[in-house]
């Protein structure tokens, strides 16, 4: 089973639609990340986030700690919002250091 | 904007011959990370390196990786034999403090083994 799971895999929708990605995980972290892939393949990151809500631009981020659960939504979605957005939590360390582990991605595309 | 380099951005070796890439990681940060993204999957952790020595790595990190900083800038990955299986992105990433800090990487290699 995935550490972190992503949905939907792909989506599709139409210029200015509110867009909603999610993300679930099973492990203890100390932190989750979006990130936003382009297909030039360069990783972005978005937020980083351990609790509540944080919000840039037409971006929103939600984290709900207890259930182990975050949303990505993007508001009044555009074209150039189409790119791959990928889920990160932070693992609590074993040892020295944590980690980062990767969710499989959204691949979102807008259309105009 | 703080930013990771990497370099090259593009890499074409032939099998078996070793590359080496190069990251230059924010230079205040403490942690550094390789991962790697076989083109059509999930990003793969690698290694982790803290304190000039290797915190973690994963069972892809075997005996023909390693990593350094030589210089205290620079944070390499040589990949000693290259396979054909090897060809993936690879992304560098660094960290000033682990957990609750953003994570800055790197626009990645594109290695591809022939």
């Amino acid at each position: 089973k995935n550490e972190v799971e992503q949905s939907p895999q792909n989506l599709t929708a139409q210029e200015g639609e509110f867009i909603t990605i999610n993300c679930s995980y099973s492990v203890g972290i100390s932190a989750l990340h979006w990130l936003q892939q382009h297909p030039g393949g360069g990783i972005v990151s978005l937020f980083m986030l351990s609790s509540g809500k944080k919000k840039h631009g037409r971006l929103i981020a939600t984290i709900n700690i207890q259930e182990k659960h975050s949303s990505l939504h993007i508001t009044a979605s555009h074209p150039r919002d189409s790119a791959v957005y990928i889920c990160a939590v932070f693992t609590v360390g074993r040892g020295s250091q944590g980690n980062l582990i990767f969710g499989k991605g959204t691949k979102l595309s807008v259309k105009p | 904007e703080p930013e990771v380099t990497q370099t090259p951005s593009h890499q074409v070796t032939q099998m078996g011959q070793e590359v080496i890439l190069r990251c230059v990681p924010i230079s205040n940060h403490l942690y550094f990370y390789w991962y790697r993204q076989i083109l059509g999957q999930k990003v793969e952790f690698l290694v982790s390196f803290y304190n000039n020595e290797i915190s973690e790595k994963s069972e892809i990190f075997d005996d023909q990786f390693s990593v350094e900083r030589p210089d205290g800038s620079n944070f390499t990955l040589k990949i000693r034999s290259t396979k054909l299986e090897d060809s993936a992105m690879y992304f560098c990433a660094s960290l000033w403090d682990v957990g609750g800090t953003e994570a800055f990487f790197g626009q990645g290699t594109r290695l591809t083994v022939v």
